[in-house]
């Protein structure tokens, strides 16, 4: 069965602080997709990034990385410099291909508050 | 590019009445998800199609949730009869087939349930 676990609950930082949200995953198989979607307060859900189960290069996208560790099964989000607008609800996802078709699992999500 | 639309955005009813919402995926996706998401947790998919084909409806409460999409396109969420615990929101999404199916979803802004 698959499972995705991001411990932190709520975090807030003060504005131009770096945070890093966590993401542990599980998964029996050897091939899957990892995501990072964002939801701000006006609620709809918005992608940020997919990687796979082969490719452990860390990725930078302006303020926005990734650290992908199969070793520890984990897949962190780092945002460098926070911004007000960065406050919203940041979640975790993991794809596997249970049963021939795409299965998606999400985390329970981590709250981030940036303040001015 | 016009994104996933849903309707309504909010609806409020009381216990054992019926209520019925309305996904509008991007054009051209195949892969349609109907998610619940209650506040302060991440989303739980409820069903899966894949064109009008259902590929996962494991977590459907059969007994009073139905689903279905017409000709692989739109697609309607039912419950009959509301139970107190249904008051969450309903995220729609839809994504594209090919990469292998782990595809990124598109969100749609979700409807808002309040059961009284």
């Amino acid at each position: 069965a698959q499972k995705v676990t991001q411990a932190q609950t709520e975090i807030s930082v003060v504005e131009k602080e770096d945070v890093t949200l966590d993401c542990v995953y599980e998964t029996r198989d050897t091939t899957y997709y990892l995501f990072w979607y964002k939801q701000p307060p006006s609620g709809e859900l918005v992608f940020l990034i997919r990687r796979n189960s082969f490719d452990e290069q860390n990725e930078i996208s302006g303020r926005y990385s990734w650290n992908f560790q199969k070793s520890t099964s984990s897949f962190n989000f780092t945002i460098t410099a926070s911004q007000v607008v960065d406050s919203a609800v940041y979640f975790c996802a993991l794809s596997d291909p249970s049963g021939g078709y795409q299965k998606v699992t999400f985390g329970t999500g981590t709250k981030l508050q940036v303040i001015p | 590019e016009a994104g996933v639309a849903q309707s309504p955005r909010y609806k409020i009813i009381e216990k054992r009445q019926s209520v019925a919402f309305w996904c509008n995926p991007i054009s051209g996706h195949a892969t349609l998800y109907w998610y619940q998401q209650i506040l302060g947790q991440g989303p739980k998919l409820l069903i899966q199609f894949q064109n009008n084909g259902v590929v996962d409806d494991s977590q459907l409460p059969k007994d009073r949730f139905s689903a279905e999409r017409l000709k692989g396109v739109d697609s309607t969420l039912k419950i009959q009869p509301a139970k107190l615990e249904d008051s969450a929101v309903y995220l729609c999404a839809s994504s594209e087939l090919g990469y292998g199916g782990h595809n990124e979803q598109f969100f749609g802004p979700g409807t808002r349930l309040t059961v009284l």
